[in-house]
């Protein structure tokens, strides 16, 4: 079992809906969880991060953290082209960014 | 802010040779930066950890007679790849950590022929 699971996708879902990425883990000790962009042949960009379980909103984004369920999603509102890219979730054992474990990341695909 | 400097972002060279990677932060100070490897249609792999002034923590299966890094200062950290097979062809990203998650390079892509 990968320690942070995540579906390969692709998921597609049409301009302007919610789309749903889930993210696994398998360590309990996991304090800190991220959620990164990366498009095709670049690195990856920090979307949002989350320490405390329930939600966190960011503009279109918003991050759900359930630490007894060992769960993590980003919600992504109005969904636009733009956001077609690989979504990888990242696990960190403390609060400030050290050694994260990260997942193999879900391709989304944001059609007109 | 939090900007991170990595040249070159491609670089293509012949087996058995010696590459080296930059990676500075441009606009602020950390003691600690990570290597990391990317391979097709795969995820981050952690290489090392680097701590500035120190010697780098290597993974568990990375040579760290291979791949050599050097962190003289809070802002600067280089790998080497040294006598390089096309097997280290990958996408190579540095990453600064802060409190609110990395700083990624913009990754260099090494091909080995």
């Amino acid at each position: 079992q990968k320690e942070v699971e995540q579906n390969s996708g692709p998921l597609s879902v049409p301009e302007g809906a919610i789309a749903s990425l889930n993210c696994t883990y398998s360590d309990r000790g996991s304090q800190s969880f991220f959620w990164y962009r990366q498009y095709s042949g670049k690195s990856p960009e920090l979307i949002m991060f989350i320490y405390s379980n329930g939600d966190k909103e960011d503009g279109r984004f918003t991050a759900q953290l359930n630490k007894a369920s060992q769960y993590v999603s980003l919600l992504i509102r109005d969904s636009q082209p733009s956001d077609s890219a690989t979504y990888l979730c990242a696990v960190n054992r403390n609060t400030n960014a050290g050694k994260s474990t990260f997942g193999d990341g879900t391709t989304l695909t944001v059609k007109p | 802010g939090a900007v991170v400097s990595q040249h070159p972002s491609w670089v293509i060279c012949k087996s058995g040779t010696s590459v080296k990677i930059e990676c500075r932060s441009l606009d602020f100070q950390a003691t600690t930066m990570f290597w990391y490897r990317q391979f097709p249609k795969q995820s981050l792999m952690l290489m090392a950890t680097s701590n500035e002034g120190s010697k780098a923590t290597y993974e568990q299966g990375v040579e760290k007679d291979k791949f050599l890094i050097n962190h003289a200062s809070l802002t600067l950290s280089t790998l080497t790849v040294t006598s390089a097979h096309p097997e280290d062809s990958s996408f190579y990203i540095c990453v600064w950590g802060t409190a609110y998650g990395y700083t990624f390079g913009s990754g260099t892509r090494l091909t080995v022929v």
